[in-house]
């Protein structure tokens, strides 16, 4: 499996952009990279996830570097609902089934 | 939207206990997987299911088992409760395919205490 590395936390000031980074530097070349989020007491939420281009979709865009070894999750205006631990996972295939590993993400806390 | 219920949101038991935790998906997802959340040691997958009545161990599935007799429902059962076995339990779901990209819906989560 392809393990990813993360800075344990992070402090954003509310408003301006938060830049998660992640590095996955033994990622396949069909493995896809995934973000989630995790708000306190509740199940992980799925943010965004990309293959080699940069994507974005209304919570996020997602930057991976053309090697691929390393991405950055971008919240552009953060707010104080978006404190959480956020954890970049790659996709891994066992079988008939794929399967995310997840690590110990990084736990953003936006501030006023 | 997809959505993915556990039973309950606490739930505590006594050690020795048979405990069965159940999760429910009403989008006719193939995949149903079981993790388990520790402090300072983030998810970690217990088992997985990719169809009706099958299941693939995942990366702690000692002292637990999984039943899966319809596609909806997918139960963890702690055969012998123990009080490492105290966590908080999600289920997710997903889409199936070799090279998907799909992602994982996840429930709300069972916080057991073994006491």
């Amino acid at each position: 499996d392809a393990k990813t590395t993360q800075p344990p936390s992070m402090d954003c000031a509310e408003g301006r952009a938060a830049n998660l980074p992640c590095n996955h530097s033994t990622i396949s070349g069909n493995e896809y990279v995934y973000w989630y989020r995790q708000i306190h007491s509740q199940g992980p939420q799925y943010i965004i996830h990309g293959l080699k281009n940069n994507e974005t979709n209304e919570m996020a865009s997602l930057i991976i570097t053309e090697d691929r070894k390393s991405s950055t999750l971008i919240l552009p205006h953060a707010t104080l609902r978006d404190t959480a631990v956020y954890y970049c996972i790659v996709r891994s295939y066992t079988g008939t089934a794929s399967k995310l590993t997840f690590g110990t993400g990084t736990r953003l806390q936006v501030t006023l | 939207d997809v959505k993915v219920t556990q039973s309950s949101r606490y739930l505590v038991k006594r050690t020795g206990e048979k405990v069965f935790l159940e999760c429910v998906q009403d989008m006719d997802h193939e995949n149903m997987f079981w993790y388990r959340q520790d402090p300072g040691l983030g998810l970690r997958l217990i088992y997985f299911s990719y169809d009706v009545k099958m299941k693939e161990k995942g990366d702690i599935p000692e002292g637990y088992s999984v039943s899966r007799e319809k596609k909806e429902r997918f139960s963890l059962i702690l055969e012998s409760a123990s009080t490492n076995q105290t966590s908080m339990y999600l289920c997710a779901s997903s889409l199936w395919g070799r090279h998907d990209n799909y992602g994982y819906t996840f429930g709300s989560g069972t916080r057991l205490t073994v006491v």
